[in-house]
């Protein structure tokens, strides 16, 4: 049973336009939520997380936004670069589980068009 | 700030042997360290976590003997792959989380670049 979901393999995005990257769990213990984004044969990079507690964070041209009620959550990139395309993972953890690791979706591809 | 370094970042071995991978937080001390594999095209899956001085706990699934995890210090940790495998051939990557109250935050993790491990 997955409980991290990025349900778009791929996503293509004109550079300069909004990218948007979607996450659903299923688990209503995560709260705490991050993205990282990762190129081929490397480790993630963090990027930007949110605490269940909030529904927005921002930094910089990255924003995520958290429905709990949904258990949804998304990343948005904005304005969309050539350097922003890799894969980017959503994760989730439960904030004080002592060491709990993360749980990571599938990842989704995003590819910036000129 | 939060680098977290493995080593080596490859390692090509034959099968029977055994393969030991370093993760050490280069600037920041680190009482839990995750160690995660990743399949080809496939997401992260977390195999256990390691604590600084205590024994690893590992996920379900996960041979404890035949991957050995010591966490020596608050800036080291390593993963032992032992009577290596053609199967275990695979993206081995480790994460630290700074310790609360430090850089980071309580729940961030840093990751490291990953070991690619192929095992003949």
């Amino acid at each position: 049973d997955q409980q991290v979901k990025q349900n778009s393999p791929s996503l293509s995005v004109q550079e300069g336009r909004i990218s948007i990257l979607n996450c659903d769990y299923t688990n209503s213990m995560f709260d705490y939520f991050l993205w990282y984004k990762k190129y081929p044969a490397e480790g993630p990079t963090f990027l930007i997380s949110i605490s269940s507690i909030k529904d927005k964070n921002e930094d910089g041209r990255f924003t995520v936004f958290l429905n709990k009620s949904a258990k949804h959550l998304s990343l948005h990139i904005v304005p969309s670069q050539p350097g922003d395309s890799a894969v980017y993972f959503c994760a989730a953890s439960v904030l004080g589980g002592g060491a709990d690791g993360l749980t990571f979706g599938k990842g989704t591809h995003l590819i910036i068009q000129p | 700030g939060a680098v977290v370094s493995q080593h080596p970042s490859r390692v090509i071995c034959k099968s029977g042997t055994s393969v030991k991978i370093e993760c050490r937080s280069l600037d920041f001390q680190a009482t839990t360290m995750f160690w995660y594999r990743q399949f080809p095209k496939k997401s992260l899956m977390l195999m256990a976590t390691s604590n600084e001085g205590s024994k690893a706990t590992y996920e379900q699934g996960v041979e404890k003997d035949k991957f050995l995890i010591n966490h020596a210090s608050l800036t080291l940790s390593t993963l032992t792959v032992t009577s290596a495998h053609p199967e275990d051939s695979s993206f081995y990557i480790c994460s630290a989380r700074p310790l609360i109250g430090t850089s980071g935050g309580t729940d961030t993790q840093y990751f490291g670049p990953g070991t690619r491990l192929t095992v003949l």
